[in-house]
């Protein structure tokens, strides 16, 4: 696998639900990445964590809460969501040396995400 | 925003043909990155080319980059069943931030 696991794989939430994705790296990154990915739009990057600090946030909504409590963990809290937020959610981590200007990022295979 | 841009943006060929993609971009750049995406699943880093660099080869995998075109490109060469997916450029650009920018991909289909 690649080293970074994503849970769950699919998930079904009404409008009015509160849920979490949660991401786990086991390759001694420190940097997580939270992705979004919609059909016929290109990847786009909400937010970035860096040794447990959030070093950028990409205007993301407010109903998209990120939490990061240590260099292996990475969730993204969900509430209120929209029908538009159905997507693909990808979480990635790399090492820090300057992030992705000096190293790949691994992927998890996501969460598949429908709002209803 | 959306920095790289791949074309075309579906490919379908016959195993044992070549397929190039390519990718262009809008500003000066740290690196240049090529993911592959196998349908349902994330993405997998194949090679990094940095900005000083023209050329660099994986495997069947030939990258290139012209920083005076603002452009990559990307060879398979002996295509298999196995490389059908879709596959994507990524670019670090060289101002502020940590953002790794993706286009919207090209899609290969390669037939047995």
């Amino acid at each position: 696998e690649t080293g970074v696991t994503q849970t769950p794989r699919h998930l079904v939430m009404g409008m009015t639900n509160k849920k979490s994705l949660k991401c786990e790296q086991h390759l001694g990154h420190n940097a997580m990445y939270w992705y979004k990915q919609s059909a016929k739009k290109p990847l786009e990057l909400m937010f970035v964590y860096s040794l447990e600090e959030r070093v950028e946030n990409n205007s993301v909504p407010s109903r998209f809460s990120p939490e990061c409590p240590n260099s292996s963990h990475l969730f993204l809290h969900l509430h209120t969501l929209q029908p538009e937020d159905s997507a693909l959610y990808l979480c990635a981590s790399s090492p820090w040396t300057g992030g992705p200007k000096n190293s790949p990022l691994h992927f998890g295979n996501g969460t598949r995400l429908t709002v209803t | 925003s959306q920095q790289g841009e791949e074309d075309p943006q579906a490919l379908s060929i016959q195993e044992g043909e070549n397929a190039t993609m390519n990718c262009s971009y809008k500003t000066s750049i740290n690196n240049l990155q090529w993911y592959r995406q196998n349908s349902g699943r994330g993405l997998v880093h194949l090679i990094l080319i940095r900005s000083n660099e023209r050329e660099k080869h994986s495997g069947r995998l030939r990258v290139t980059l012209d920083t005076s075109k603002k452009s990559s490109s990307l060879l398979i060469t002996a295509s298999r069943a196995a490389d059908t997916a879709s596959y994507f450029c990524a670019t670090v650009p060289n101002q502020a931030g940590t953002a790794l920018i993706f286009g919207k991909g090209t899609t290969l289909s390669v037939s047995s």
